[in-house]
């Protein structure tokens, strides 16, 4: 079955330093891959997206992911953490018939 | 211009109680999704509609669910005889393509927040 998992609940940071989120995924199939980002009372919203074309995705707010198929991965980064990057992040996968799979999701707090 | 709204932003009612759940998805938007999140989980699809018809409801988890879409735009979600285990945010998306499409993004709205005592 397609699953995809997030490594960390949490994961806090100080501002001004990387950001790392993981990501793995089971598929037998090269599958669409996706980060959302979810601010309190606010919609999701779409960071970056892998879709087999280039490996290195970049997105929005300075944001990137890549693609290993070797480690079956799809890791979150970004080189220096933000105060207003404080949110829970999603990891989402898509079957090749167009259904999502979520991820259980990651807060991600950065202390000043 | 304008996002996905959903209304209410909150709802509380009581164990037994029928409620509905309205999607105002993006103008144009012929894709539409609901999705349910419980608390410390990421969502959980439910439904998925392609213009008026529900492509695939195998996420509903019991007939006391139902969703329409009768004019492909706005759409409903309805659950009958509601129970304490329904609590949670119902999230609604939509995107201008089929799910089918590679890389298709979803664009969500702020979810209802259901509450059943």
């Amino acid at each position: 079955a397609q699953s995809v998992t997030q490594l960390d609940s949490h994961v806090s940071v100080s501002e001004g330093t990387p950001v790392l989120l993981r990501c793995n995924y089971s598929s037998s199939y090269s599958p669409s891959l996706f980060w959302y980002v979810q601010h309190p009372n606010k919609g999701l919203q779409l960071l970056l997206k892998y879709t087999s074309a280039a490996t290195l995705v970049k997105g929005i707010n300075g944001f990137e992911a890549e693609f290993k198929k070797s480690e079956t991965s799809f890791h979150l980064t970004k080189p220096s953490a933000h105060m207003s990057d404080a949110a829970e992040y999603f990891c989402v996968f898509n079957t090749n018939a167009g259904k999502s799979t979520f991820g259980d999701g990651t807060t991600l707090t950065v202390k000043p | 211009g304008a996002g996905v709204s959903q209304t209410p932003s909150n709802k509380v009612t009581e164990k037994g109680k029928y409620v509905e759940l309205r999607c105002d998805p993006i103008s144009g938007h012929t894709a539409l999704y609901w999705y349910r999140q419980s608390l410390g989980q990421g969502p959980e699809f439910l439904i998925y509609f392609q213009g008026t018809g529900a492509a695939d409801d195998s996420g509903l988890p019991n007939d006391r669910f139902f969703a329409v879409r009768p004019e492909g735009s706005v759409s409903t979600l309805k659950i009958q005889r509601t129970e304490r285990g329904d609590s949670a945010v119902y999230l609604c998306a939509s995107s201008p393509l089929a799910r089918t499409s590679a890389g298709n993004e979803q664009f969500f709205g702020p979810g209802t927040r259901l509450t059943v005592l």
